[in-house]
């Protein structure tokens, strides 16, 4: 079974420049989640996803970053515009559903914002 | 709110030494608890996890006992290998359905 797919693996931008982030999570895997993990510390969780509902976007800077998940399976993870504040590696998570509590990380998005 | 407090590192350890890594947490309820590893290139792996208390996770010779009257979950492996090296996350999963992690605590094993 595929894992989480995440592309692309580096991006290395300009501050202001816009940036888009990819996320395919495991088939059948209704729950999807962003997070954004900084340098030497854990991830911390940016926006989570309920099919296509967005159920928790509390910790999503709403005023430069979106996020969307359309058809309910690959989501994307935009930046706009980019800060140099925002380099860090964006992760995508997913899980079955709201009572399965484990979830399968992709092996992230290293950003560098110049 | 939820929080996770680990160990910093790193450690370093000779091959076959035994490591622990101690994670502790603050949560309403009682939240399932996790240890994701990150090894070097690569995305956080679940490692093992426990959802209620005295439960303990194993894999790959860890282990982790959910303690409730202590809040934590140490990490413990009696001999580590040079692939063991990595970093180590505890994590827990509480109310609303949402991962909190620690800093991280990484880990350098020696031949």
């Amino acid at each position: 079974e595929a894992g989480v797919v995440q592309s692309p693996r580096y991006k290395i931008i300009e501050k202001k420049q816009p940036v888009a982030f990819w996320c395919n999570p495991i088939s059948g895997h209704n729950t999807l989640y962003w997070y954004r993990q900084n340098l030497g510390q854990g991830p911390e969780l940016l926006i989570r996803y309920e099919n296509e509902e967005a159920v928790d976007d509390s910790q999503l800077p709403k005023d430069r970053f979106s996020a969307e998940r359309l058809k309910g399976v690959d989501s994307t993870l935009k930046i706009q515009p980019a800060e140099l504040g925002d380099s860090a590696v964006y992760l995508c998570a997913s899980s079955p559903g709201t009572t399965e509590k484990t979830q399968y990380f992709g092996p992230g998005t290293r950003l560098l914002v110049l | 709110g939820n929080s996770v407090t680990q160990m910093e590192g790193p450690v370093t350890l000779s091959e076959e030494a035994f490591l622990t890594i101690n994670c502790t947490y603050t949560a309403t309820g009682y939240p399932s608890l996790f240890w994701y590893v990150q090894y070097p290139g690569e995305g956080l792996q679940l490692l093992l996890k426990a959802t209620k208390a005295d439960d303990k996770g194993s894999n790959k010779g860890f282990e982790a006992t959910y303690r409730k009257e202590t809040t934590s979950f140490h990490l413990e492996k009696g001999s580590v290998q040079v692939s063991d090296s990595a970093v180590y996350f505890c994590a827990i999963k509480a109310a609303g359905n949402k991962l909190t992690f620690g800093g991280g605590t990484r880990v350098l094993v020696k031949p």
